[in-house]
């Protein structure tokens, strides 16, 4: 599985854009780019998945270049309940059933 | 999305006793679920996939006898904590895979805080 490296903290204020990058330069032709939001005493909850270029939903943008050897988690707009700890993971297509290995993961804090 | 419960939230026990986590699909059939615990501070570590009606692969480092896992439907897999000593005292996460999921695949439990005392 590939390794990932992410910042171990960030802080931000309210209503600012925030981007953690994630590096993975090991990554697979076959592997997807996930991030997960996890507070404290919770499990993580998915926030996006991609292989390539941009994906965007409702609450995330995720950027990915061409040699997918790093992505981009961007949270528009975020506020104090944004202060959570992201994971970055790479791993087999979600079709496969992946085992999924988290890292490090980065500590957001928002602050007022 | 799709659901997954996990139950209980939080159990104190004694040093000896053993514990048992259930974690349940609630609205999809889960042929695989993962178990995870996690540290204070510290990321989740995978110990077991768990595959319905097989035996579970248990992760380098992780005691099978300490930690039974048992997954006997489509929908439910549990996790034993047997004879609990306080260093068994963690947060215990699972996750269940669906299969008919679109972009998101894997659901995960609440977590189980587990005081050993």
């Amino acid at each position: 599985l590939a390794k990932t490296t992410q910042p171990i903290s960030m802080d931000s204020y309210e209503g600012q854009e925030v981007n953690i990058t994630c590096s993975h330069n090991n990554i697979a032709t076959n592997d997807y780019i996930t991030w997960y939001q996890q507070f404290p005493s919770q499990g993580p909850r998915f926030i996006i998945q991609g292989y390539k270029t941009k994906v965007t939903n409702e609450v995330a943008s995720l950027f990915i270049p061409a040699d997918r050897k790093s992505s981009t988690l961007s949270l528009p707009r975020v506020s104090l309940s944004d202060t959570a700890v992201y994971y970055c993971l790479v791993g087999d297509p979600p079709e496969y059933g992946n085992k999924l290995v988290f890292g490090a993961g980065t500590i957001l804090r928002v602050k007022s | 999305g799709a659901v997954v419960s996990q139950h209980p939230s939080r159990v104190i026990c004694k040093s000896g006793t053993s514990v048992k986590i259930e974690c349940r699909s609630l609205d999809f059939q889960a042929t695989t679920m993962f178990w995870y615990r996690q540290f204070p501070k510290q990321s989740l570590m995978l110990m077991a996939t768990s595959n319905e009606g097989s035996k579970a692969t248990y992760e380098q480092g992780v005691e099978k006898d300490k930690f039974l896992i048992n997954h006997a439907s489509l929908t439910l897999s549990t996790l034993t904590v047997t004879s609990a000593h306080p260093e068994d005292s963690s947060f215990y996460i699972c996750s269940a895979r669906n299969p008919k999921g679109t972009s998101e695949k894997l659901f995960f439990g609440s977590g189980t805080q587990l005081s050993v005392l």
